[in-house]
């Protein structure tokens, strides 16, 4: 079965502090793809990254970067510089590969709920 | 700005009441989904159509029924609901890539059941 585990439940910095979230991920698959969700308050889950399991090259985004370290199976994601709209609850999550063809199915941490104080 | 728009973005509504909330996107994706999701907690997977065809069904009780009409559009089917059926209720599509596949969801729905 799969597993995601976000162990840190809230964390709270002041804006400009670098901030790291945490994912483990468990599986058997030898082919999965690891994501990162952004929901703030107003509810829509932001899609924000996409990470194949034979790609374990490290990702920027403006502030934004993900290492995927599949020795330890981890997947961190680091915002540079926090800003207050960076406050959000965040989730990490992992495909089922034994769903194919269009539709799929996401195996989710329980979320880290990121505060960003000005 | 999401390409999957649900509406009504609020619906209150009482236990003997028949209501729906409908979802569409435009991004041609031939995967649609219900996801219910509480507070503070994950979302978690209600429905799939895949092909416009019911492929998932995660064991959700009869009082939710899914639809849908064609490929941009998702409706969810509520009657008889039960106060703890309240919750933030988020449609989402994808479509298989040689990449891979994304889930993109829309902004949800949230609803209340008094």
């Amino acid at each position: 079965a799969q597993k995601v585990t976000q162990a840190q439940t809230e964390i709270s910095v002041v804006e400009k502090e670098d901030v790291t979230l945490d994912c483990v991920y468990e599986t058997r698959d030898t082919t999965y793809y690891l994501f990162w969700y952004k929901q703030p308050p107003s509810g829509e889950l932001v899609f924000l990254i996409r990470r194949n399991s034979f790609d374990e090259q490290n990702e920027i985004s403006g502030r934004y970067s993900w290492n995927f370290q599949k020795s330890t199976s981890s997947f961190n994601f680091t915002i540079t510089a926090s800003q207050v709209v960076d406050s959000a609850v965040y989730f990490c999550a992992l495909s089922d590969p034994n769903y194919t063809g269009a539709n799929s199915k996401l195996t989710f941490g329980k979320g880290i709920t990121l505060s960003v104080r000005p | 700005d999401t390409e999957v728009t649900q509406t009504p973005k609020h619906l209150v509504m009482g236990m003997t009441n028949k209501k729906s909330l409908k979802c569409e996107q435009h991004m041609g994706h031939r995967a649609m989904y219900w996801y219910k999701q509480k507070a503070k907690k994950p979302p978690e997977l209600m429905f799939v159509y895949s092909y416009e065809k019911l492929s998932i069904n995660e064991s959700v009780p009869s009082r939710f029924s899914p639809e849908c009409p064609n490929s941009s559009l998702l409706n969810l089917h509520l009657h008889a609901l039960q106060p703890e059926d309240s919750a933030l209720y988020l449609c989402a599509s994808s479509q298989r890539q040689s990449s891979g596949n994304t889930i993109y969801f829309g902004e949800g729905s949230w609803l209340t059941v008094v």
